[in-house]
C-alpha cells in the first residue's frame, strides 16, 4: 500500500500542551499535505510541504518532512479543546493521486 | 465564496439499488475528487475528475463511476450496492489536480446500505 501511517494512532493530552504526529511513507512523493477533520464531517486541509521543503510553520502548526527517512511530522503547540479532531496525512507520490494516512486520533482534555 | 457542497447528507439504501451522489465544488475550481472513508479501511481514493476528463481512478470495482460536467459539478454513482458500501462519501475541489493543491472537503454523504 502508498499509504501513510500516521503514529501514534491515538494521542489524549492536556489543554496547554503540545502534541506532536508523526506520518512515515513509502514511496518517493512530490508533496505531502496534512489535514484534519472533525468527527464524522470533512476534511479541512492544514499544510502543504514541498518535497524540497524541510520545515513549515502555520500559525500552532509546525510541519516537518525528511525525506531521506520518508517521514513528517506535524506539531501542535499550546492545544486547545478545538484541537480535537482525526489528523491524517496525504502524500502524492507522483502518479497524481493523493493517497492518506490512517490518522492520529487527538484528544485535548480541557 | 461558497464551500463544496454535497447532496444528499444521508441515504439509506437496500443492497442491489443504485445511487447517484452530487458535488458542486467552490466556484472557479476544476478538480474534483471523491473519497470512500469507512472504519476499516479509513480514506480511500475513487476518481478525479479534471475538466470533465477522469484524471485518475483508484482501486475500486466498476460498480463505482462517475462524471463531471461542464459546469464542474459531479456525480458519483454505485450500482449493485453491497452491505460494505456502507460509508462516508466524501467530494473535495481543488483549482487543478488534487496532488499539488490543497484541497477543499464537503461535509460528506453518509450511506447506510441494509
Amino acid at each position: 500500500s502508498q499509504q501513510g501511517e500516521e503514529d501514534p494512532q491515538a494521542l489524549s493530552i492536556q489543554e496547554g500542551e503540545n502534541a506532536t504526529m508523526n506520518c512515515s511513507y513509502k514511496t518517493s512523493i512530490n508533496n505531502l499535505q496534512w489535514y484534519r477533520q472533525n468527527s464524522g464531517r470533512g476534511l479541512v486541509h492544514l499544510i502543504l510541504i514541498r518535497s524540497n521543503e524541510r520545515e513549515k510553520h502555520s500559525g500552532r502548526l509546525r510541519v516537518t518532512l525528511d525525506t531521506s527517512k520518508k517521514s513528517s511530522s506535524l506539531l501542535i503547540t499550546a492545544s486547545r479543546a478545538a484541537d480535537t479532531a482525526s489528523y491524517f496525512c496525504a502524500t502524492e507520490p507522483g502518479a497524481n493521486n493523493l493517497f492518506f494516512g490512517t490518522g492520529t486520533r487527538l484528544t485535548v482534555i480541557p | 465564496k461558497a464551500g463544496v457542497t454535497q447532496t444528499p447528507r444521508y441515504l439509506i439504501k437496500t443492497r442491489g439499488q443504485q445511487v447517484t451522489l452530487s458535488c458542486s465544488p467552490i466556484s472557479g475550481h476544476r478538480s474534483v475528487s471523491w473519497y470512500q472513508q469507512t472504519p476499516g479501511q479509513g480514506l480511500q481514493f475513487l476518481f478525479e475528475y479534471f475538466s470533465e476528463t477522469q484524471r485518475n481512478k483508484g482501486n475500486f470495482p466498476g460498480r463505482f463511476s462517475g462524471r463531471q460536467f461542464s459546469n464542474s459539478r459531479s456525480e458519483m454513482n454505485v450500482s449493485t450496492l453491497e452491505l460494505g458500501d456502507s460509508a462516508l462519501y466524501l467530494c473535495a475541489s481543488s483549482l487543478f489536480l488534487s496532488s499539488s493543491y490543497e484541497q477543499y472537503f464537503g461535509p460528506g454523504t453518509r450511506l447506510t446500505v441494509t
